[in-house]
């Protein structure tokens, strides 16, 4: 079985400020961790993945996120954040062997000019 | 090349009525998803294919959704005698490989919009 959860609903943050989007999960042995953006009347993108190996992981348009297995978490992280970073951010995850990827609600990030 | 593609964008139909969703995968991926995205929720998971075979339609929420595939090709969601709690974006993905979703990104269309009136 697995599951993910995004705890926050929406995520505001000034232009130029760090951008952090909180994802947890719990999933039946190793997991697969995935980031998809959704921007408004598009379908969703691929960001990046976590399946093995380093635990921090980079993925397109400046994103990263980090594997921490202790608090079974996989955050999405920008250093920077841009206007048009504002979108509906989802975390998935899955394991081996595993059909179904569990989506999270998604969270709303807005960045302000 | 070419993504993902969905057809129709929108669709609004009567309560009672039957309607088909159409996705196109990406050619050569062997994988592909259903989803159902309510408003302000995330993505409810429907049917997964393996080639035209279907290990998983355990997330159909009802009988009256079915799915099928052609080969590695087309798929068609049919929701028969819709009603208005069906209304929601379907969502359809494709992937490369078998070993199901663990492993390989999904790659996401953009949608089919319906509404049941």
């Amino acid at each position: 079985a697995q599951s993910v959860a995004q705890p926050e609903d929406q995520v505001n943050v000034a232009e130029g400020n760090p951008l952090t989007v909180k994802c947890t999960y719990s999933v039946s042995g190793n997991p697969y961790l995935f980031w998809y953006v959704q921007y408004p009347n598009r379908g969703l993108q691929f960001l990046l993945k976590y399946i093995t190996g380093d635990n921090l992981v980079k993925g397109s348009y400046g994103f990263e996120a980090e594997f921490n297995k202790s608090q079974t978490s996989f955050h999405l992280k920008k250093p920077s954040a841009l206007v048009s970073d504002s979108a509906l951010y989802f975390c998935a995850g899955s394991y081996y062997g595993n059909n179904r990827l569990a989506f999270g609600k998604g969270n709303q990030v807005v960045v302000i000019p | 090349g070419a993504g993902v593609s969905q057809s129709p964008s929108n669709k609004v139909t009567e309560k009672g009525k039957d309607v088909e969703l159409r996705c196109d995968p990406i050619s050569g991926h062997t994988a592909l998803y259903w989803y159902r995205q309510r408003l302000g929720q995330g993505l409810e998971f429907l049917i997964y294919f393996q080639g035209n075979s279907a290990p998983d339609k355990s997330g159909l929420p009802s009988d009256r959704f079915s799915a099928e595939r052609t080969g590695e090709s087309v798929s068609t969601l049919t929701i028969q005698r819709t009603q208005q709690e069906d209304s929601a974006v379907y969502l359809c993905a494709s992937s490369l490989g078998q070993g199901g979703a663990g492993i390989y990104e999904q790659y996401f269309g953009p949608g089919t919009r319906l509404t049941v009136t």
